[in-house]
């Protein structure tokens, strides 16, 4: 069974500082996804940024990237130039590529972005 | 377009009650998941809908809970009878049907707060 570890409970950090957000995870699958999901304040979910396993470049989306190292199964999530509003909870999943399709997530990490 | 909407936003029942939750899909997305959250804890897999046809109910706890997902469309999810360790938040999320190997991402709803007194 795969598991995702966030061993971050919460986290503050100033505004326009650089912030990052560990996860690990453990499974036996070669080819799976790893996501990085926010839920503000206002309890809607979203999706911040997805990586393919098979993918050697990290992803990035703005002001988010990810370092993957798939050899020590770790997916950190980095945050430039931190806003007031990346304020949430930030959860880190996997799903395997082959077979069910859900998504394993970890504890949640609690960041708030300080004025 | 509309997102993932789910119904109630929050709901309080007695023990013993039952309770039904509904959630409304991305119009067009064949796949619908339900998760939940008790307090403290990851998120956690229910089950997971392809159309109408339940796919993987692996995460269902006990045979209290009872999901449902007519003609394809909306979502429900009954809890009968109700128990203290229900209390939690619900979600509800959906994505487009994906082609063998790619896993198309899940668009989640606000949730359902559920508090069970």
């Amino acid at each position: 069974a795969q598991t995702v570890t966030q061993s971050q409970p919460e986290m503050s950090v100033q505004e326009a500082e650089t912030v990052t957000l560990s996860c690990t995870y453990d499974t036996s699958e070669n080819n799976y996804y790893l996501f990085w999901y926010k839920q503000p304040p206002s309890r809607q979910m979203i999706l911040v940024i997805r990586q393919e396993a098979y993918k050697q470049q990290n992803a990035t989306e703005n002001r988010f990237s990810v370092n993957f190292q798939k050899a020590a199964k770790s997916f950190s999530l980095k945050i430039s130039d931190s806003q007031l509003g990346d304020t949430a909870m930030y959860f880190c999943a996997f799903m395997k590529i082959q077979g069910a399709q859900k998504l394993v997530f970890g504890q949640g990490t609690r960041l708030t972005i300080n004025p | 377009e509309a997102g993932v909407t789910q119904f109630p936003s929050h709901s309080v029942i007695e023990k013993g009650q039952t309770v039904t939750l509904r959630c409304d899909p991305i119009s067009g997305h064949d796949n619908l998941y339900w998760y939940r959250r008790v307090m403290g804890k990851e998120i956690k897999f229910l089950l997971h809908f392809v159309k109408e046809s339940k796919q993987d109910e692996s995460g269902m706890p006990n045979n209290r809970f009872l999901a449902e997902r007519t003609g394809g469309t909306y979502s429900t999810l009954k809890v009968q009878p109700a128990e203290l360790e229900d209390s939690g938040v619900y979600f509800c999320a959906s994505s487009q049907f994906g082609l063998a190997g790619v896993r198309e991402t899940q668009y989640f709803g606000p949730g359902t707060r559920l508090l069970v007194l």
